[in-house]
């Protein structure tokens, strides 16, 4: 198992069209986080599923996202119509769901809105 | 909101041991103390946490006051390649809620020749 996987690496769009990105959690690890990052600012929750269920979403994930988990493994992050503010790095992670596991990360997918 | 404070920036000379403080003075008995680090440009990578005693592995070692309202993490011999952003974190024990890690702005690590 190499960790988490996140593609694409990096993405530039225009103003207005959508992106998808796709994160590959650790084999067995039924929880599944997303988590955005703005340059000089720890990165900050965005949402968590256990398994297939989403169970908590941040009040920074507006309508534009979204994010599923269909079959409990991969998970996907869809921002439509993007804008100038949502230039980051999204970062996946996942851990196990008994209390204390560790969390761990993959190496962040870099978008650009132009 | 974060739940610790850090200093913002250090600098430590390579070989020497780096000593990162991390106040957390509202901790509660079901928190642990978490350390991650980010490397520029890439995703947080885990170090070591604990919940009262002091904790040793191959990374680092983070040792924990009595009153656990604050913790030092130690590189002992610290290279250029330890030279990125540590964050400490207060994360619940419980699963609630995901038990999810909420990041402050860390400090950043310079090591130098």
């Amino acid at each position: 198992d190499t960790g988490v996987s996140q593609d694409p690496r990096h993405k530039i769009t225009k103003r207005g069209q959508n992106v998808t990105f796709r994160c590959d959690p650790i084999s067995e690890h039924n929880r599944l986080y997303w988590y955005r990052q703005t340059l000089g600012q720890g990165p900050e929750f965005l949402t968590y599923f256990q398994n297939e269920a989403q169970l908590e979403k941040s009040r920074l994930l507006s309508d534009r996202f979204s994010a599923e988990r269909p079959k409990g493994s991969f998970s996907t992050l869809e921002i439509q119509r993007t804008e100038q503010g949502d230039s980051a790095m999204y970062l996946c992670a996942s851990s196990l769901a008994a209390g204390g596991n560790t969390i761990y990360f993959g190496e962040g997918s870099w978008l650009t809105v132009v | 909101d974060a739940k610790t404070t850090q200093p913002p920036s250090m600098d430590c000379a390579e070989g020497r041991a780096a000593n990162l403080p991390c106040n957390h003075s509202t901790i509660s008995g079901n928190e642990y103390v978490y350390w991650y680090r980010q490397i520029h440009s890439q995703g947080p990578q885990y170090i070591i946490h604990g919940l009262k005693n002091n904790e040793t592995n191959e990374m680092a070692s983070l040792i924990i006051t009595e009153d656990r309202k604050s913790s030092t993490l130690i590189l002992p011999h610290a290279t250029l390649r330890d030279t990125a952003v540590y964050y400490c974190i207060v994360r619940p024990i419980l699963t609630g809620g995901g038990n999810k890690l909420t990041f402050g702005t860390g400090t950043q690590l310079k090591v130098e020749l």
